[in-house]
């Protein structure tokens, strides 16, 4: 059972590049979000989705896009990248919000 | 505004002394509390949920307690392999009714053998 799966691992983008960060869960949750985590700070949210075809914003949506097309994957996309974006991101899956929620093995990305 | 507060930041412990954790939260309604592992280079892993004041759970060296402000992290006589930083974690609801989670920037723990 490969759980929460996120591509790629690590990731180097030059300032204006766009990129997508990959994520497919194989447990058929409804529940899909995308967080930053930065030194210093707490887990913050980007965009979450509560079901295929529904996606919704975030604490810090900014900069970030997202869709939803099959229950299993939930890519985030940067559109044009800023060294703010600089950060580990994570990917999650729930069966629905407020249940266990199981975590990717994250992707670090830094924007030179 | 919610709020998580997680102390200490960091915490050295030999193996064996045992120590608690503080999650301390300011959140308009409390929906459950989650406490999360977290290890370098890796996801958070989920540890427990808590529901309402007065509950707690166990697993292996480690028990979480909840009341009403705050929750805590017992660890029993610990070992190097629970070296990690551990998160806390509260679903509350926000003024339009929809549910959020809010992190704390958790707590450190090295254990030295």
């Amino acid at each position: 059972n490969a759980g929460v799966t996120q591509t790629p691992k690590f990731q180097v983008l030059k300032t204006g590049q766009s990129m997508t960060l990959q994520c497919a869960q194989d447990m058929n949750h409804e529940y899909m979000s995308w967080y930053r985590q930065d030194p210093g700070m707490g887990l913050r949210l980007i965009h979450y989705s509560v079901g295929a075809g529904i996606t919704d914003q975030g604490e810090v949506p900014n900069g970030y896009n997202v869709s939803r097309s099959t229950t299993e994957d939930f890519p985030l996309r940067l559109l044009s990248a800023a060294p703010s974006q600089t950060s580990v991101y994570f990917c999650a899956s729930s069966l629905a919000f407020g249940n266990t929620i199981y975590f990717g093995e994250g992707s670090w990305l830094t924007v030179v | 505004e919610d709020q998580v507060t997680q102390s200490p930041e960091a915490l050295r412990l030999q193996e064996g002394e045992s120590s608690s954790l503080n999650c301390s939260y300011t959140v308009s309604g409390l929906r459950g509390l989650f406490w999360y592992r977290q290890d370098p280079g890796k996801g958070p892993e989920f540890l427990f949920t808590l529901y309402s004041a007065g509950e707690e759970k166990e697993k292996e060296r480690l028990k979480a307690t909840l009341t009403k402000k705050e929750s805590f992290l017992h660890i029993t006589a610990p070992k190097p392999e629970d070296s990690a930083t551990y998160l806390c974690a509260v679903q509350t609801l926000t003024q339009g009714g929809s549910e959020k989670l809010v992190f704390g920037k958790g707590t450190k723990l090295t254990v030295n053998p």
